[in-house]
């Protein structure tokens, strides 16, 4: 069965570092997504990406962050100046169709120190 | 505010029980509901689809009520692997995509 992957599955930064998460959506989707979980809590909506375009965005999805698809597989989260806040697990999803479930990738864990 | 509530449990059964979860969601004009499970620090994994008619598959068996505004997930038999996070997941089509928004999770511990 098709997986999305996510790349690396740790990593750890410090304060004020940008990083970038990486994810391979599994090929035939069109739909891309980001969430993260901080520890304990739920799974929160970063953003949606449609047709080489950012369809929608949270409050949480500010400045600091960005999205790309660079290629046609790969589909990354750069966090420009990373706080101690951003320390979460971040989740790629990705689905065929609008109205599909999503398909999760196993994560990013972020740790920011 | 759009939000997903549920019942964080946890909720402790021997195994060879049912067990039953419920949920409510704020937002009236949701589309599609899904139940997704989660294990301890992994991603969320997708359970079933929630339809208005009721759907089942095997042990697990999802209600939908559109005019009370809430998803069930009933479990019969219960395994000692089914000892996980379930999430209540509705869906919003107000952008060109789809956005999930997801409940906090119903803790499920099946005992021996």
């Amino acid at each position: 069965e098709p997986e999305v992957t996510q790349t690396p599955s740790h990593q750890v930064t410090q304060m004020g570092q940008e990083v970038i998460l990486r994810c391979v959506p599994i090929s035939n989707h069109l739909y891309f997504y980001w969430y993260r979980q901080i520890l304990g809590q739920k799974v929160e909506f970063l953003v949606s990406f449609y047709n080489n375009e950012i369809s929608e965005k949270s409050e949480i999805f500010d400045d600091q962050f960005s999205v790309e698809r660079p290629d046609g597989s790969n589909f990354t989260l750069k966090i420009r100046s990373t706080k101690l806040e951003d320390s979460a697990m971040y989740f790629c999803a990705s689905s065929g169709r609008n109205n599909s479930p999503l398909h999760f990738g196993n994560g990013t864990r972020l740790t920011v120190t | 505010r759009k939000e997903v509530e549920q019942d964080p449990g946890p909720f402790n059964v021997p195994e060879g029980a049912t067990v039953a979860f419920n949920c409510t969601y704020s937002n009236s004009a949701s589309q599609s509901f899904f139940w997704y499970r989660q294990d301890c620090r992994k991603e969320p994994k997708l359970l079933m689809s929630v339809y208005s008619s009721g759907n089942e598959d095997g042990r697990f068996t999802a209600q939908l009520n559109r005019a009370s505004q809430y998803i069930s997930l009933l479990i019969r038999d219960s395994k000692l692997s089914d000892s996980a996070t379930y999430l209540c997941v509705e869906t919003d089509f107000t952008g060109t995509a789809s956005k999930l928004t997801f409940g906090t999770g119903t803790r499920l511990q099946v005992t021996l």
